[in-house]
């Protein structure tokens, strides 16, 4: 079992550049989520899918940030327009189900110059 | 998501003395996660706690959850270097529709 699988594990765009962050979750779990973390800082969670549904974005930013869960293939995090402040480790976690403990991949670190 | 309060935000210790941090919540919690993050590492799932007075061990760690399910502790025994991390108590809302929400976490700092 691969585990969550992130990809790529560091990203550098110029500012404006649009990024797109992969996530495969573990084998059995239909349940995916995407965190940020700043140098420092605690995760903040932005947005709960399972396959072809948003079930809570309530963390997600209004404008350039969208996520998808299609029914093939992994979830994406795609961030257009990107600007320095966009810079951080971004975390992509799976479960199978909602009253589990989450599987978290070893992340995105977007660098934004 | 529901909001609880970490204590201490940062703890340095000895190797080989005793760490606890604590979990406190105004509302009483459905269940509790604990995670543990290393430095520059991605969060790792530690244990869940259900029931009240519920009190789980694994190695030299010691979760517990209070009889009023409105606090957490977890207690690690003789620090090791490879206790460094933050650790974080996650409360889960049970009702299935958010995302957990992560607070600032415990930071525990070993000096051997």
């Amino acid at each position: 079992n691969a585990g969550v699988m992130q990809n790529p594990r560091h990203l550098v765009r110029r500012r404006g550049q649009e990024a797109r962050l992969r996530c495969s979750p573990m084998k059995g779990h239909s349940h995916v989520y995407w965190y940020r973390q700043l140098p420092e800082e605690g995760l903040k969670f932005m947005v709960y899918l399972q396959k072809e549904n948003i079930i809570d974005e309530s963390g997600m930013p209004k404008e350039r940030f969208s996520a998808e869960f299609p029914k093939e293939g992994p979830s994406i995090l795609r961030i257009q327009q990107v600007v320095r402040g966009d810079s951080a480790a971004y975390f992509c976690a799976s479960s199978p189900g909602w009253n589990y403990g989450y599987t978290f991949g070893s992340g995105t670190r977007l660098t934004v110059v | 998501g529901q909001q609880v309060m970490q204590i201490p935000q940062y703890q340095h210790v000895q190797e080989g003395e005793d760490f606890t941090t604590y979990c406190n919540s105004s509302t009483t919690l459905s269940n509790i996660q604990w995670y543990k993050q290393r430095p520059g590492g991605h969060p790792v799932f530690l244990i869940q706690l259900v029931k009240s007075g519920e009190v789980k061990k694994q190695k030299r760690l010691t979760f517990q959850f209070g009889e009023a399910k409105k606090n957490s502790s977890l207690h690690i025994t003789a620090t090791q270097t490879t206790d460094v991390g933050t650790y974080f108590c996650v409360p889960h809302s049970g009702g299935g529709a958010d995302g957990l929400t992560f607070g600032k976490g415990t930071h525990l700092i070993i000096q051997p």
